[in-house]
């Protein structure tokens, strides 16, 4: 079945660091979606991408995916100690699997001030 | 707008013994899925429903059941259950399947003894 890779699986930085998370497919995918996970809390959606070589940008975070649709990117430019928490990476297969995402093992991200 | 709501939030089952747990979400959704998380394993999907009366298996569905008989509602059963079991459960819907945000109830820590 499909499988969704993300690397590292933790990481930690001094505040105004940058961070990257990276997330790589077993095969090629419909689209990718990255969700937020703060502490004690439930994933929360951050954004989509769709077609191939996207870029999307919000505030200090930029997304990539990329140009085979099998690898996707999320950098956090300056980072702050709100930004703590577990990122998680989504992808959606095509064919009968219509309905599912198959999330990333995640990436825990500590922020010290 | 309540969104997605998982009862209850907490439980300690012992070995054996059987539940329900159930996500109510007010939206509209077409499509809920349960996931299970565990530390380094992310978020892996256990069964999921494209509306009502129907279920499907995801990644991981032995020893859960699940029903979808009113649109609003998704049950996920356990009817032995067994250390494994473990875990936080986290019930999500979607309008749109793969192609659309998915918003996530509050979480159900499950400890089996």
């Amino acid at each position: 079945g499909q499988q969704v890779m993300q690397i590292p699986q933790y990481q930690h930085v001094q505040e105004g660091e940058d961070f990257t998370t990276y997330c790589n497919s077993s095969t090629t995918l419909s689209n990718i979606q990255w969700y937020k996970q703060r502490p004690g809390g439930h994933p929360v959606f951050l954004i989509q991408l769709v077609k191939s070589g996207e870029v999307k940008k919000q505030k200090r975070l930029t997304f990539q995916f990329g140009e085979a649709k099998k690898n996707s990117s999320l950098h956090i430019t300056a980072t702050q100690t709100t930004d703590v928490g577990t990122y998680f990476c989504a992808g959606g297969a095509g064919g009968t699997s219509y309905g599912k995402l198959t999330f990333g093992q995640g990436t825990i991200l500590t922020v010290h001030p | 707008n309540a969104g997605v709501t998982q009862t209850p939030k907490f439980r300690v089952l012992k070995t054996g013994q059987s539940m329900t747990l159930l996500c109510a979400q007010d939206m509209n959704h077409e499509y809920m899925y349960w996931y299970r998380q565990d530390p380094g394993m992310g978020l892996r999907l256990i069964h999921y429903s494209v509306g009502e009366g129907t279920t499907a298996k995801g990644e991981v569905p032995d020893g859960y059941n699940v029903s979808r008989l009113k649109k609003q509602n998704f049950l996920l059963g356990l009817e032995s259950a067994a250390p494994s079991q473990t875990s936080v459960y986290f019930c999500a819907s979607t309008w749109g399947g793969k192609l659309t945000e998915a918003f996530f109830g509050q979480g159900t820590r499950l400890t089996v003894v």
